[in-house]
């Protein structure tokens, strides 16, 4: 498998403008994960999936930001209109989630920096 | 109010000594806590899982270990190489579920 694949790998934008961050999960990985990651807050959990469903957003930080996962291999985190405060590496991670409720380990992708001008 | 801590300032130890990182917690009851690893420009890396009546777990040179009364982890790589060198996160969950808090990572160099 080519592990947690994750587009563009850089995306530079202005602000105002809407952004679109994709993912592919892990074939067989039924918790997709998007988290944020700067300097200041450190890793950020945004919003998870369970089976393509939403289980938190209480991380999203507000309404500009959504993510939808119409299949099992697709996800899409998008920010409109971005901000300069936005600017930050957006990770995407999946897990198999076992039986016992214990969370299996996650898998990130390789991240997005994301710079809003 | 909730916090994860770690070792804010970096870790500089010699090559083949025993790193050892610490992560607290506060106002959590974690059921399990995992340590990742992560390289400049990189995802973080999974490295261990321990659950709360573990008390110890090792892989290879690594070791973990959770007291659920002290409210900490510690992670110990013996051995140290300066491959070792990088970001160390501790994780937990908050629920007892799959909404998985991070620690800000402890950075460590390994000289040679």
């Amino acid at each position: 498998d080519a592990g947690v694949i994750q587009s563009p790998r850089h995306e530079v934008t202005e602000m105002g403008q809407e952004v679109t961050l994709r993912c592919k999960p892990i074939s067989g990985h039924d918790y997709l994960f998007w988290y944020r990651q700067t300097m200041m807050r450190g890793l950020e959990l945004l919003i998870y999936f369970n089976n393509n469903v939403p289980i938190d957003d209480s991380g999203m930080p507000e309404d500009r930001f959504s993510a939808k996962m119409p299949n099992a291999s697709f996800s899409t985190l998008k920010i409109q209109p971005s901000e300069p405060r936005d600017s930050a590496v957006y990770f995407c991670a999946s897990s198999q989630g076992t039986s016992g409720g214990y969370n299996n380990e996650q898998f990130f992708g390789p991240g997005t920096r994301l710079t809003v001008l | 109010s909730q916090k994860i801590e770690q070792n804010s300032e970096a870790l500089n130890i010699q090559e083949g000594k025993t790193a050892t990182l610490t992560c607290n917690y506060t106002n959590y009851s974690p059921a399990y806590l995992q340590w990742y690893r992560q390289d400049p420009g990189r995802g973080p890396v999974f490295l261990l899982l321990i659950r709360e009546n573990e008390k110890e777990k090792r892989k290879e040179r690594l070791k973990v270990t959770f007291d659920t009364t002290l409210k900490q982890s510690l992670f110990h790589i013996t051995a140290s190489q300066p491959a070792d060198s990088a970001t160390y996160l501790c994780a937990l969950d908050d629920t007892g579920g799959f909404k998985t808090i991070f620690g800000a990572g402890t950075r460590l160099f390994v000289k040679a």
